[in-house]
Order: structure tokens, then C-alpha cells, then sequence
């Protein structure tokens, strides 16, 4: 079965990096984009981007052109979102996702991961 | 940029239909899908392509999209369906959501 399974909880101080991990199991991960998205707290949803895993081709929301790095290591199935000069209002829980679409993304996103709590303080 | 208006709230008696509407510019012109969400927990997609429910989705749940609206639609409403709701949509090559809709059942 499908599983998205992210890296455990984090806390960081204003200005540091931070590293979510993202490892797919039970489908062909070149196959299909991932995306990450994120949810402050009491808030709603927000996406951040795709990677396509197969070509390490990105796409970055504009928002965060510049502190934003999604990579790919295709040998053990998994994404990662880099998110650099953390400010408080980084805090939330970070969401991969898979995107179904065999030709490319612009679809909905079939499979999450369980989410990474980050706190920034 | 472009925006996906919902409700923040909607209530229900159980038994009863629930309406939940995503407003947005042409968004009839787009493919809009829809998510569930429990406290504490990941979101569910729970509609596709407009009208499409993925697997293991009840039949209780349609939807339905045209003009500037879209709508989710939850016949006869359950308990467990008190969750938050959320209406997503791509614009050009970004993901917009809605702010997301509260469903209470009661």
C-alpha cells in the first residue's frame, strides 16, 4: 500500500534551517510529483511546491522563492523540503503529498504523509 | 492571485444535507477536488475532477462545480463527518486551497 512516512518533530531557533524527510513506499516514487504543503497552527492549508522525482525538476510558490529547497534522492524513495532563515510564523506541521497525475502536476493530491510538526522559537 | 472562498462554518442536524460552497472566479473553468480533515490528523481527499470520489469514499458524498461555485454535498450527514472541509484548486501552475469550512454536526 502507499505510504508517505515523514522525519519526527522539530524545534529550531529564528534564522536556523530546517530538514523534512519525506520516504514513499508501495508505489514507483520517479512516477508520480510530490508536493509539500504546510498548516499553521489553527489555520488552514498552504502550498509550498512540487518536486517531480524522476527529473528533480521544482516549482517553488512564490512566496518562498529563496528560503525554499526541495531535492530527491531517488536511491531510497525519498523528498525532502529545506526551509532556511526560519522565522516564528514557520511554525507549523509540514505535509508531503502525492500528486496521482501520470503526465505531470495539476492534480489532487491522493496520498499524504502523517506530517512534521515545526517549531520555530 | 487567485482565491478560493469558503464558509468558515456549516452546521448540520445527523440525517440531514449538508451544503459546503467554494467560490472563486470561473471556477467552473477548473477541476476542483475537496478534503477532509480531523483534528490531529492528515487531510483525506474525498472528491476529485469535481464530481469523482476516490475509493473507499461513501456515497454520501458528492460534489459538484460550475459557474463560480463549487459545492461539496453530504446526504445524509453522520456524526463522523464533523470535520473541517477543504475546497483546492491549480491556478495556471499553483495549488490554491480555500480557507477551509468547520462542519458541525449536531
Amino acid at each position: 500500500q502507499v505510504q508517505l512516512v515523514q522525519s519526527g518533530a522539530e524545534v529550531k531557533k529564528p534564522g536556523a534551517s530546517v530538514k523534512v524527510t519525506c520516504k514513499a513506499s508501495g508505489y514507483t516514487f520517479t512516477a508520480y510529483y510530490i508536493h509539500w504543503l504546510r498548516q499553521a497552527p489553527g489555520q488552514g492549508l498552504e502550498w509550498m511546491g512540487w518536486i517531480n522525482p524522476n527529473s528533480g525538476d521544482i516549482n517553488y510558490l512564490q512566496k518562498f522563492q529563496g528560503r525554499v529547497t526541495m531535492t530527491r534522492d531517488t536511491s531510497i524513495s525519498s523528498a525532502y523540503l529545506e526551509l532556511s532563515r526560519l522565522k516564528s510564523d514557520d511554525t507549523a506541521v509540514y505535509y508531503c503529498a502525492r500528486d496521482p497525475g501520470r503526465t505531470g502536476p495539476g492534480n489532487q493530491f491522493d496520498y499524504w504523509g502523517q506530517g512534521t510538526l515545526v517549531t520555530v522559537s | 492571485s487567485y482565491e478560493l472562498t469558503q464558509p468558515s462554518s456549516v452546521s448540520v442536524s445527523p440525517g440531514q444535507t449538508a451544503s459546503i460552497i467554494c467560490s472563486g472566479d470561473k471556477l467552473g473553468q477548473k477541476y476542483v477536488c475537496w478534503y477532509q480533515q480531523k483534528p490531529g490528523q492528515s487531510p483525506i481527499l474525498i472528491m476529485y475532477q469535481d464530481n469523482k470520489r476516490p475509493s473507499g469514499i461513501p456515497e454520501r458524498f458528492s460534489g459538484s462545480n460550475s459557474g463560480n461555485t463549487a459545492t461539496l454535498t453530504i446526504s445524509g450527514t453522520q456524526a463522523m463527518d464533523e470535520a473541517d472541509y477543504y475546497c483546492q484548486a491549480w491556478d495556471s501552475s499553483y495549488v490554491v486551497f480555500g480557507g477551509g469550512t468547520q462542519l458541525t454536526v449536531l
